[in-house]
């Protein structure tokens, strides 16, 4: 079990830029979520995956956001022509999904600043 | 839709003193209850869980909490506080194994 891992940590860039993130989960993990948190607040839910179909997405998810998995293993977050409001931490987490009890295991996040 | 709300963004607490962090739920559903623990610059930790066996569960670190129906809480409690415990706390629900709902988080901060 090597846990969630994320990459990049840490990204800074100019506002009108595009980022892409990526996620891999745990390998035997068929759910994978992405969550928003800034500073002083709980993660925020973004979007979520059961194999590679995205089965939610917030409303937090502008048109600028777009979340992919691909083959059902690791994900990407991608924004388009960011903002300074996106700044924040990007966390990934994963679960086994149906048949267990929910719990999430979470990356160490991939921080956005937006200059 | 299901959320939780945690009363009080900061805590402060002396060494060796009683920890109590509160967690109230809302859910037209059974759920699922979760603590977390997020220390400076690292990703969140599981600390307990509640999925509707017992109501009072225990967790890592000498953390424990007990789901109380009557009163839509969850609230987690250490008896005796450690520095190594300052941290950000998240209570967190679920329901129907869908996604999972965060509160805003109450920092921890113990004092010698």
């Amino acid at each position: 079990d090597t846990g969630v891992s994320q990459d990049p940590r840490h990204k800074i860039t100019k506002r009108g830029q595009n980022v892409t993130f990526r996620c891999d989960p745990i390998s035997e993990h068929n759910r994978l979520y992405w969550y928003r948190q800034t500073l002083g607040q709980g993660p925020e839910f973004l979007t979520y995956f059961q194999n590679e179909a995205q089965l939610e997405k917030s409303r937090l998810l502008s048109d600028r956001f777009s979340a992919e998995r691909p083959k059902g293993s690791f994900s990407t977050l991608e924004i388009q022509r960011t903002e300074q409001g996106d700044s924040a931490m990007y966390l990934c987490a994963s679960s086994r999904g149906t048949g267990s009890t929910g719990e999430l295991f979470f990356g160490e996040g991939s921080r956005l600043t937006v200059l | 839709a299901q959320s939780v709300t945690q009363l009080g963004s900061h805590v402060s607490v002396s060494e060796g003193a009683l920890v109590l962090l509160r967690c109230n739920y809302s859910s037209s559903v059974p759920p699922y209850l979760f603590w977390y623990v997020q220390y400076p610059n690292q990703g969140l930790q599981l600390l307990l869980k509640y999925t509707s066996a017992a109501t009072l569960v225990k967790g890592i670190n000498g953390f424990e909490a007990e789901f109380k129906k009557s009163e839509t809480s969850f609230h987690l409690t250490k008896p005796s506080a450690h520095m190594s415990d300052a941290a950000e706390y998240f209570c967190a629900v679920t329901v129907n194994n869908n996604d999972m709902r965060f509160g805003a988080g109450t920092r921890l901060t113990v004092k010698p």
